[in-house]
């Protein structure tokens, strides 16, 4: 168990609304990242962080903004919701001194309908 | 970027059955894992294997880095081992994995 906490865990939202997922860690990780799955593309990173205010863009970071203002957190908003971000959305963490194996948290079910 | 194919896409077993699943990438690395997705979405760390072989159990990993590719061994399978596994490779600036697609293992009692 990696101590990692997504919530919430399960979201139906309407198209335009801002949405905020979080990302809670208590081991003090350095890395943390958000992936989103979906069908025919397995995971894709959206944005990561290596440290407090420290973050930059993944492959799909289009329409997703991210703060860490605590080393706990991780926070990935949606401004304005979409279907097409209809996804499950997985937070995960490393550490760089243990060669950066990845743990994922347990995910976030979104739709936006 | 770098590519990360698996093969094949999908693999259906009896109970008691090996298999090899594979993943070729694109461009040397110095991160590679293993994850296996169970049926409810839970992702688990199998292995990290930049090079070399590993094994835990039934599961081994063998890294061949020069070569650009990773194989997973399942031996003696269970129903338990059924859903997707992933094997994702560092990107070029080393500060996240890629992933691929997934091979989805189906195992039948």
């Amino acid at each position: 168990d990696a101590g990692i906490t997504q919530s919430p865990r399960h979201k139906v939202t309407e198209t335009g609304t801002p949405v905020t997922l979080r990302c809670h860690q208590t081991e003090n990780h350095r890395y943390m990242y958000w992936y989103r799955q979906d069908p025919g593309h397995g995971l894709r990173l959206i944005h990561y962080s290596y440290g407090v205010k420290d973050t930059d863009k993944g492959e799909v970071s289009d329409g997703y903004s991210v703060s860490r203002s605590k080393t706990e957190d991780f926070l990935l908003t949606l401004e304005s919701a979409t279907s097409s971000q209809t996804s499950v959305y997985f937070c995960a963490i490393s550490e760089p001194s243990s060669g950066n194996t990845i743990y994922f948290g347990e995910g976030s079910w979104l739709t936006v309908v | 970027g770098i590519q990360v194919e698996q093969s094949p896409p999908d693999l259906i077993l009896q109970e008691g059955a090996n298999s090899t699943l594979r993943c070729n990438f694109s461009d040397s690395v110095n991160n590679l894992q293993w994850f296996h997705q169970n049926p409810w979405g839970q992702l688990i760390n199998l292995f990290y294997i930049p090079s070399g072989t590993k094994q835990n159990g039934r599961l081994s990993a063998t890294t061949v880095a020069t070569e650009r590719y990773s194989l997973l061994y399942i031996s003696s399978s269970q129903t338990t081992d059924s859903g997707v596994y992933f094997c994702a490779v560092e990107n070029q600036a080393g500060t996240a994995l890629i992933f691929g697609k997934g091979t989805t293992l189906s195992v039948s009692s």
